[in-house]
């Protein structure tokens, strides 16, 4: 089946530091791939996504690269903010079998905190 | 304009009763999804509806659980029989569901269910 494996965390960063959240994930196919956010007291919003190998996906500073090759889409950040501490994860939707809708498979997300 | 709504934001109830979980999605939105997410993980799929119709609802972990659509619209999941092990905070999403799969799900701010 698919399944998404995040690193563990929390992750705990200064402010304008270097942001690496590493993702790689199992799936038939070829998936799409999505990093969502949930800030706290928010509800999941989506951050970026790539729909095939090689694409980036960019938002707010953060990037993401589907590497096919290695089953990998880490999330980057070149300078974190404090307004940066959420929880991220990693998802992929799967089109195998022809799947025509969107059928979400999250990783266990990782907590960022940003210190001023 | 209005993201989707969930209600209640909190529900507590003893083991054995029955609760009904809202969703009202975005307005037009045909596609509606329901996640469930337990602590410290991310959050897992339950059951997705295209209009009226629930599409995929191999997620639903058992037959306690059920849920509707019965105009397209709302969306109401239904928990007999609770049990301590329901407890985790229950997501709804939606989206336009007109184009591929990859359309971003904008999801609601979550049902906390806490069975005693």
């Amino acid at each position: 089946g698919n399944s998404v494996t995040q690193m563990e965390g929390p992750v705990t960063l200064s402010e304008e530091a270097f942001l690496t959240i590493n993702c790689t994930y199992t799936a038939t196919g070829y998936p799409s791939l999505f990093w969502y956010v949930q800030y706290p007291g928010e509800g999941l919003q989506l951050l970026l996504k790539a729909t095939k190998a090689d694409d980036k996906g960019s938002n707010k500073g953060f990037e993401a690269t589907y590497r096919k090759e290695t089953t990998s889409f880490h999330l980057e950040k070149g300078s974190v903010q404090v307004s940066d501490s959420a929880v991220y994860f990693c998802a992929l939707i799967s089109n195998a079998g022809g799947t025509s809708y969107g059928k979400l498979t999250f990783g266990q997300g990782t907590i960022l905190t940003v210190h001023p | 304009g209005a993201g989707v709504s969930q209600t209640p934001s909190n529900k507590v109830t003893e083991k054995g009763k029955y609760v009904e979980l809202r969703c009202d999605p975005i307005s037009g939105h045909t596609a509606l999804y329901w996640y469930r997410q337990s602590l410290g993980q991310g959050p897992e799929f339950l059951i997705y509806f295209q209009g009226t119709g629930a599409a995929d609802d191999s997620g639903l972990p058992n037959d306690r659980f059920f849920a509707v659509r019965p105009e397209g619209s709302v969306s109401t999941l239904k928990i007999q029989r609770t049990e301590r092990g329901d407890s985790a905070v229950y997501l709804c999403a939606s989206s336009v569901g007109q184009g591929p799969s990859t359309d971003t799900q904008y999801f609601g701010p979550g049902t906390r269910l806490t069975v005693l």
